[in-house]
């Protein structure tokens, strides 16, 4: 069974704060990591897909790292708005056409 | 470009009772994975189908299954709801599953009462 861990499980920050979250998958039969944003009452809104070790990607104020031999991943929000108040999910694709998903780090951001 | 579709969105059901619920993919899109989500559950993977056949599984007992048709349309099925079953149930749709991003519908709540 595969364990794929977020951290933390919830975030409170101040408008202009930077942010980042962990996620941590198994490395073995590695094939992608998978970034989400999710709303409430929405669906799931894809943010990155990343697949070679050292891989580094970039949407906006959000960004993304990958480390695939030690098996974990960062998302960085600069400068949080309101608006990226959401859950964010990774997800990883480790032999199979399946994604296991973390708990998800939930941030809110106030004014 | 038409998002993944989810119908319906809300159900209500009684125990013992059995529901289908539809997912219909991009257009273009072969790959349709259905997740489950319970409170304090994260996203479960139910199973995943590509060009007809189901190519994996999650662990869930035999009361779920799916099925997918020639226009990529899917559905799922469960027999038997148990209050258990309660829960928002997302497909996702992927051009071939391996790797490619997935797009997510709104999903469809179920309760079973």
């Amino acid at each position: 069974i595969l364990n794929v861990e977020q951290s933390p499980q919830s975030l409170h920050v101040q408008e202009g704060d930077s942010t980042n979250f962990t996620c941590s998958f198994p490395s073995s039969n590695f094939y992608a990591l998978h970034w989400y944003r999710w709303e409430t009452a929405k669906s799931p809104e894809a943010l990155f897909v990343m697949t070679l070790n050292g891989d580094e990607k970039k949407k906006g104020r959000i960004s993304a790292t990958l480390n695939t031999k030690e098996g974990y991943s960062y998302l960085y929000i600069k400068g949080s708005q309101p608006e990226d108040s959401a859950t964010y999910l990774c997800a990883s694709n480790n032999a199979g056409n399946m994604l296991t998903f973390g708990g998800g780090t939930r941030l809110m951001v106030k004014p | 470009k038409a998002g993944v579709t989810q119908t319906p969105r809300y159900l209500i059901k009684t125990r013992g009772q059995q529901v289908t619920l539809s997912c219909s993919p991009i257009s273009g899109h072969r790959s349709v994975s259905w997740y489950q989500q319970t409170p304090g559950q994260g996203l479960q993977f139910l199973f995943e189908y590509f060009s007809e056949t189901q190519r994996n599984k999650g662990n869930f007992p035999g009361r779920f299954s799916g099925r997918q048709f020639s226009n990529s349309r899917s559905e799922m099925n469960v027999s038997t709801l148990e209050l258990g079953d309660s829960a928002l149930y997302l497909c996702a749709s992927s051009l071939d599953g391996w790797g490619y991003g997935y797009t997510f519908g709104s999903g469809t709540r179920l309760t079973v009462v």
